[in-house]
């Protein structure tokens, strides 16, 4: 089955302790993104990657690293995690930046105290 | 900032009515594409629409693209109570891979 997976689905942690979101898709897909979304401000991109070892930054890429050493894999890196950074955090991936849908991860629910 | 704002923010309709939203985008796009969400799950594409395109269908879906506006209609007629979710417009910049998601409006469809 197609499918986009993110881990963990729930995360609670505390300020400054880095923490990783991982993301796997299995669509042998180019293309991998992740968003953001926080009440009534839609989806906000973060990162994003057009190949292994391309990546780059979206609007919000404050407080986040990423990396793409292999296709299928797309972690996300809170080095140092702060309250601000509490949302839910979706990563997507499509086969390439011209007309092609995207496929979501179920979400991951970040809270930071 | 948003770049995309979608209107209206929150739509109550009866089922079988038809639901219309709209969405703006301020940047120039490689197609614009319609996805829903049910309740903090994972965005669900409904439709795409290129950027030489005006007009679109997909079963109940009815899509419009004004690039001169810049502006994007979603229409969902005959409305089921399985309707209710949030809907979002999404514009990709052509070859760039930045996307822009609008705010989403909300739909309710009371049975």
């Amino acid at each position: 089955e197609a499918q986009v997976t993110q881990n963990p689905r729930y995360l609670i942690t505390v300020t400054g302790k880095k923490l990783t979101v991982t993301c796997s898709q299995n669509m042998n897909h180019e293309y991998m993104s992740w968003y953001r979304q926080d009440p009534g401000l839609g989806l906000r991109q973060i990162y994003y990657s057009m190949n292994v070892e391309v990546t780059d930054k979206g609007d919000v890429p404050e407080g986040y690293k990423v990396s793409r050493k292999e296709k299928r894999n797309f972690p996300l890196i809170l080095e140092s995690p702060s309250p601000n950074q509490t949302s839910l955090y979706f990563c997507a991936s499509r086969a390439g930046t011209g007309s092609t849908e995207a496929f979501f991860g179920q979400g991951t629910r970040l809270t930071v105290v | 900032s948003q770049q995309g704002e979608e209107d209206p923010q929150a739509l109550s309709i009866q089922e079988g009515e038809n639901a219309t939203m709209n969405c703006s985008y301020k940047t120039s796009i490689n197609n614009l594409q319609w996805y829903r969400q049910n309740s903090g799950r994972g965005l669900v594409h409904l439709i795409l629409i290129r950027s030489n395109e005006r007009e679109k269908h997909s079963g109940r879906l009815r899509v419009t693209l004004d690039t001169s506006k810049k502006s994007s209609s979603l229409l969902i007629t005959a409305s089921r109570a399985a309707d209710t979710a949030s809907y979002f417009c999404e514009g990709l910049e052509s070859h760039a891979g930045k996307s822009t998601f609008g705010d989403g409006t909300t739909l309710t469809v009371k049975p």
